[in-house]
């Protein structure tokens, strides 16, 4: 069935460092992936998308890239804030599923 | 944007009584909520999808009977877990969605944890 894992966390940086969180998949076919951001006490929001390889999400200063050769899609943020201090899941759904099958969370801490 | 809400946000409860737990869209309406269930430092497990006026379509290896969702509105979601045990206490979480252009947008839900005693 379809899977993702991600590297456990939790991730401790100091701000301005360069963010790497990794995450690969498995399923059929050809699905779309996320990556979902949970602040403390929120619920999880969209941090970016992209359907189909080569693509590449972005939004707030993050970018991941669908590597489909890879089966990876990795959240990569050149400088991280304080205030991105959160956890992060990554999600795919297989096409035709409108569920979304997600990875364990990685846990980011951003020190000032 | 788009809000989704559950009450309670956290809930403790004896063993063999039941828990509902409410799964509100706030400002949009929603053709289709999903319930997951989160174990710590796991994913989110999808349990049951629930289409308004419908039956909900459980995941393999949910029991029907002992979770039970009603979707009777475009905005509430309910779950409701029957004879609740121990074994029972985890986050849950929903979400909802709405077809915009044809592309599906999930928004979710803070979460509920729930504790048997």
């Amino acid at each position: 069935g379809d899977s993702v894992t991600q590297m456990e966390g939790p991730v401790t940086l100091s701000e301005e460092a360069f963010l790497t969180i990794n995450c690969t998949y498995t399923a059929t076919g050809y699905p779309s992936l996320f990556w979902y951001v949970q602040y403390p006490g929120e619920g999880l929001q969209l941090l970016l998308k992209a359907t189909k390889a080569d693509d590449k999400g972005s939004n707030k200063g993050f970018e991941a890239t669908y590597r489909k050769e890879t089966t990876s899609f990795h959240l990569e943020k050149g400088s991280v804030q304080v205030s991105d201090s959160a956890v992060y899941f990554c999600a795919l759904r297989r096409a035709g599923r409108r569920a979304l099958t997600f990875g364990s969370g990685t846990r980011l801490q951003v020190q000032p | 944007g788009a809000v989704v809400s559950q009450h309670p946000s956290w809930v403790i409860c004896k063993s063999g009584t039941s828990v509902k737990i409410e799964c509100r869209s706030l400002d949009f309406q929603a053709t289709t909520m999903f319930w997951y269930r989160q174990f710590p430092k796991q994913s989110l497990m999808l349990m049951a999808t629930s289409n308004e006026g419908s039956k909900a379509t459980y995941e393999q290896g949910v029991e029907k009977d002992k979770f039970l969702i009603n979707h009777a509105s475009l905005t509430l979601s309910t779950l409701t877990v029957t004879s609740a045990h121990p074994e029972d206490s985890s986050f849950y979480i929903c979400s909802a969605t709405t077809s915009s252009g044809g592309t599906d947008t999930q928004y979710f839900g803070p979460g509920t944890r729930l504790t048997v005693l």
